[in-house]
């Protein structure tokens, strides 16, 4: 267990629709960071929040949004969604200053 | 840009064999990583490097973070079954990027 909690665990949706991932950081970690990994590919950054705010934004689409709440859990909006949205979803957390980041488990997101 | 280009893509290996692996960019970063993932988890932080010229052990893992800045290496020296599983290098200036991957399989 990495201390870094991501749910649900697997995701099977229609196209057109809207979903919301949730990640808890590990304990004292400010930093939030969701990254996208298509099959077989590396990890696209998509959107970092340091105690809600947004700190830095990839390549992440307008149909994607995401927020840093207040207890520093973190929600990924991906609405209208394609075919091409099924992917593997990461949610990793640091604390500040350091440069190693903790992942989650993921979110397997199947659009059907 | 600040792409990470990764290679090999893949490697077959007989358990007991050094494997080697690395990571190039024509871009400049302050720190570079390098991750396991294994299937259906997240990535695992291995090895972090700091600063350039930097050689880090962790195990049979070595790392370096090059000269220029500009690339890194990864060593696992005497490899085991369990050492299977998808090597990430990372590398950070704002944000973290990571290359492709190098997928290894240990035949026993």
């Amino acid at each position: 267990d990495s201390g870094v909690t991501q749910t649900p665990k697997h995701l099977i949706t229609a196209t057109g629709q809207r979903v919301t991932l949730r990640c808890s950081p590990r304990s004292g970690d400010l930093s939030v960071y969701w990254y996208q990994q298509s099959l077989d590919q590396g990890l696209q950054f998509l959107i970092q929040y340091y105690n809600g705010e947004e700190r830095a934004k990839g390549n992440i689409l307008e149909r994607f949004s995401a927020q840093q709440f207040p207890d520093l859990h973190s929600e990924l909006n991906l609405s209208s969604l394609e075919l091409g949205d099924s992917a593997l979803y990461f949610c990793a957390s640091s604390a500040s200053g350091t440069a190693g980041y903790t992942f989650g488990s993921g979110t397997r997101l199947t659009v059907v | 840009g600040q792409q990470l280009n990764q290679s090999p893509q893949s490697m077959f290996i007989q358990e007991g064999e050094d494997v080697s692996m690395n990571c190039t960019s024509s871009s400049i970063f302050n720190t570079w990583l390098w991750y396991k993932q294994d299937p259906g988890e997240g990535p695992v932080l291995l090895i972090a490097l700091y600063k350039a010229g930097e050689l880090t052990s962790n195990g049979r893992l070595t790392a370096q973070f090059g000269i220029t800045r500009k690339d890194s290496f990864l060593n696992i020296s005497a490899s085991i079954p369990s050492d299977v599983g998808i090597y990430f290098c990372a590398a950070t200036l704002s944000t973290m990027r990571f290359g492709a991957g190098t997928r290894l399989t240990v035949k026993p």
